[in-house]
């Protein structure tokens, strides 16, 4: 059983659209990060909120955390193919742990 | 400044074998972790090492270990090979643990156990 639920698992979507991707755990957490991650590389940061509430934007990414700490979620608006990949959300304590992503592809 | 490497980059080992695998964290970073990643089970936390010191642990068996030498490289190791290991492990650097800033990740060694 993961920590963190992230849905869809899967999400295919033609460029210009706007999609949500959701992260979810029973859990309390003291930040949550979102990761991308492309084939064949390691995830790459893409945020950390850190304040219950907090929302964050970058560039067509917004990024909400939860006011109880315990869930996210990762809006995109005007998606390019150049977003697609792999979106993970990361729970952080004592250590880090991951859900099992969010597979993005955005068609021309 | 240079990234996390993770070296070898692809590895082929036959089961009942050990396997060795090596990172080196970005010039500074103190704080080394391993990650496990499968289609199946998504990215799975191995440990944690930070000045040398396991801090914090995952699930995993025991033929899973690792150390961290003095200038902060670490290598995890795996013993008794099993088909269920092939995998893509991935090693993360950062200051002084996830925190805030977050983790810089190595491009990982793509493990296949034949």
């Amino acid at each position: 059983t993961q920590l963190l639920e992230q849905s869809p698992q899967f999400l295919s979507i033609q460029e210009g659209e706007n999609l949500t991707v959701y992260c979810n755990s029973s859990s309390v957490f003291s930040s949550l990060q979102w990761y991308r991650q492309e084939p064949g590389e390691g995830p790459v940061l893409l945020v950390t909120v850190v304040t219950g509430g907090e929302v964050k934007k970058l560039k067509r990414l917004t990024f909400q955390f939860g006011d109880a700490r315990k869930d996210s979620s990762l809006h995109i608006t005007a998606a390019q193919p150049g977003d697609t990949g792999l979106y993970l959300c990361a729970g952080v304590n004592n250590d880090m742990r991951f859900g099992a992503g969010t597979r993005l592809t955005v068609k021309p | 400044k240079a990234g996390v490497t993770q070296t070898p980059r692809y590895l082929i080992k036959t089961r009942g074998q050990q396997v060795t695998l090596s990172c080196s964290p970005i010039s500074g970073h103190r704080s080394v972790s391993w990650y496990q990643q499968t289609p199946g089970q998504g990215l799975q936390f191995l440990f944690e090492y930070f000045s040398e010191t396991q801090r914090n642990k995952g699930n995993f068996p025991g033929r899973f270990s690792g150390r961290q030498f003095s200038n902060s490289r670490s290598e995890m190791n795996v013993s008794t090979l099993e088909l269920g290991d092939s995998a893509l492990y991935l090693c993360a650097s950062s200051l002084g643990g996830a925190g805030v800033i977050g983790y810089t990740f190595g491009s990982g060694t793509r493990l296949t156990v034949v």
